[in-house]
């Protein structure tokens, strides 16, 4: 089963501007992380945070983190075209337990 | 370094045909996963391997899915027979153990149409 649910299933922006996706889940867990498809390819690991973290920066992504309400928040800032891309969050969680759980993903469109 | 590499890369066979797919980690990865992506949604995970021996397979359907890796470098996933609703990108990820980050690298996949 998907534990993650992403929130919005399709975003389309402007490129320069920021776009933000959200995630909830329904189990404790031990860290989530974001991962970009871009079309017809396999999935790139993007950021991991950690569940005693609550936001983590890479470049321009920024992710966020409350476990009080099982959920996090993937914001790139300045989008550009090649940001065009499925963006999955994905779980792990059970004690030495390296499986991920992926969720249904956001679809951004970043629009030159 | 070379990544995960699947092949073939697309697929059309007719519903109660065979079909396989073959993967190859990263040379090193102990760890080596297939997914299933139907369209618009996640992957979900059918089967783990660590080196030759299976970790996880409780989401396989084992009446026509099986996978081996049997040398615990490359794999093989076979279908046998398809369905329709078997249509879906295959993914298959490897991960050293222990993995670094908990991070997964993944093939291009293998698109799979069952007419």
């Amino acid at each position: 089963s998907q534990q993650g649910e992403e929130d919005p299933q399709a975003l389309s922006i402007q490129e320069g501007e920021n776009a933000t996706m959200n995630c909830s889940y329904k189990t404790s867990i031990n860290n989530l992380q974001w991962y970009r498809q871009n079309s017809g390819r396999g999935l790139v690991h993007l950021i991991l945070i950690r569940s005693n973290e609550r936001e983590k920066h890479s470049g321009r992504l920024r992710v966020t983190l409350d476990t009080s309400k099982k959920s996090s928040s993937l914001l790139i800032t300045a989008s550009r075209a090649a940001d065009t891309a499925s963006y999955f969050c994905a779980t792990a969680s059970g004690a030495g337990s390296y499986q991920l759980t992926f969720g249904k993903g956001t679809k951004l469109s970043v629009i030159p | 370094e070379a990544g995960v590499a699947q092949s073939p890369r697309y697929k059309i066979i007719e519903k109660r045909q065979s079909v396989a797919f073959w993967c190859n980690p990263i040379s090193g990865h102990a760890t080596l996963y297939w997914y299933q992506q139907i369209l618009g949604q996640g992957p979900k995970l059918l089967i783990q391997f660590q080196n030759n021996g299976v970790v996880d397979d409780s989401q396989l359907p084992k009446d026509r899915f099986s996978a081996e890796r049997l040398k615990g470098v490359d794999s093989t996933l076979k279908i046998q027979p398809a369905k329709l609703e078997d249509s879906a990108v295959y993914l298959c990820a490897s991960s050293p153990y222990p993995p670094v980050n908990n991070e997964q690298f993944f093939g291009p996949g293998t698109r799979l149409t069952v007419l």
